[in-house]
């Protein structure tokens, strides 16, 4: 079974920039749509953006100001997140995501394994 | 703000049903799948329903989804303490080219 295993939390300074690792443990990313979605504490999942290795296409939110960058490395099945220009509004869990397959359908905006979630804290 | 609009918590004692509203628009559920997830606390999300009613391998036939306009609704049937958790319902926006979720509803068995 596939796993998504994150790097690990960070602590940044407002106006730096992070980048989550996300590997495909036992599988592959390129076939699969990866998405990032956080989660600010105590509040609800907003979508950041997605990835279809495959295909080399990306999609980003548009309220991010094209401050994050998704790119994958398919050779080593890790999808990268880079944020940018950091604020402390930043400060959430941050997970990856792997878009569902059922048969030969796939879907960029259903997503069935998640990684365990990587901590960003932005403070000062 | 979230595109997506759900109540912001249901509630309903074990045993009995209980249903999850997520209202949007024609650019997203309207012309879109609709899919839901059960968020446990502190874990991350589990996809229980795909394709506005379909349930994926090992998800009981407990939980159910129906999508009618620009709406939809998931199910709960015999619920349990296990239940309580945040459901979230996520689409994709064809205006905004890209992925939605809603704000979330909190489920509380009493």
């Amino acid at each position: 079974q596939v796993q998504l295993v994150q790097s690990g939390a960070e602590v940044k300074k407002p106006g730096s920039s992070v980048t989550v690792s996300c590997k495909a443990s036992g599988g592959t990313v390129s076939s699969y749509a990866i998405s990032w979605v956080r989660q600010a504490p105590g509040q609800g999942l907003e979508w950041m953006g997605g990835i279809i290795p495959m295909f080399d296409t990306t999609h980003y939110a548009q309220n991010f100001g094209g401050r994050v960058t998704i790119t994958a490395d398919e050779s080593t099945s890790t999808a990268y997140m880079e944020l940018s220009s950091l604020r402390s509004e930043d400060t959430a869990m941050y997970y990856c995501a792997r878009g569902f397959c059922s048969g030969t359908k796939c879907y960029r905006d259903t997503f069935d394994i998640w990684g365990q979630g990587t901590m960003v804290t932005v403070s000062s | 703000q979230s595109v997506l609009t759900q109540p912001p918590s249901v509630s309903a004692a074990p045993g009995q049903k209980v249903t999850i509203s997520c209202s949007g628009s024609t650019s997203n559920i309207g012309n879109n799948y609709v899919s839901w997830y059960q968020q446990l606390p502190g874990t991350a999300p589990k996809l229980l329903i795909y394709e506005n009613d379909k349930r994926p391998s090992g998800i009981p036939d407990r939980f159910s989804g129906s999508k009618s306009g620009t709406s939809a609704t998931l199910g709960i049937t015999g619920l349990q303490t296990g239940d309580e958790a945040d459901y979230y319902c996520g689409t994709w926006d064809s205006g905004l080219s890209a992925g939605v979720f809603g704000g979330g509803t909190k489920l509380t068995v009493l």
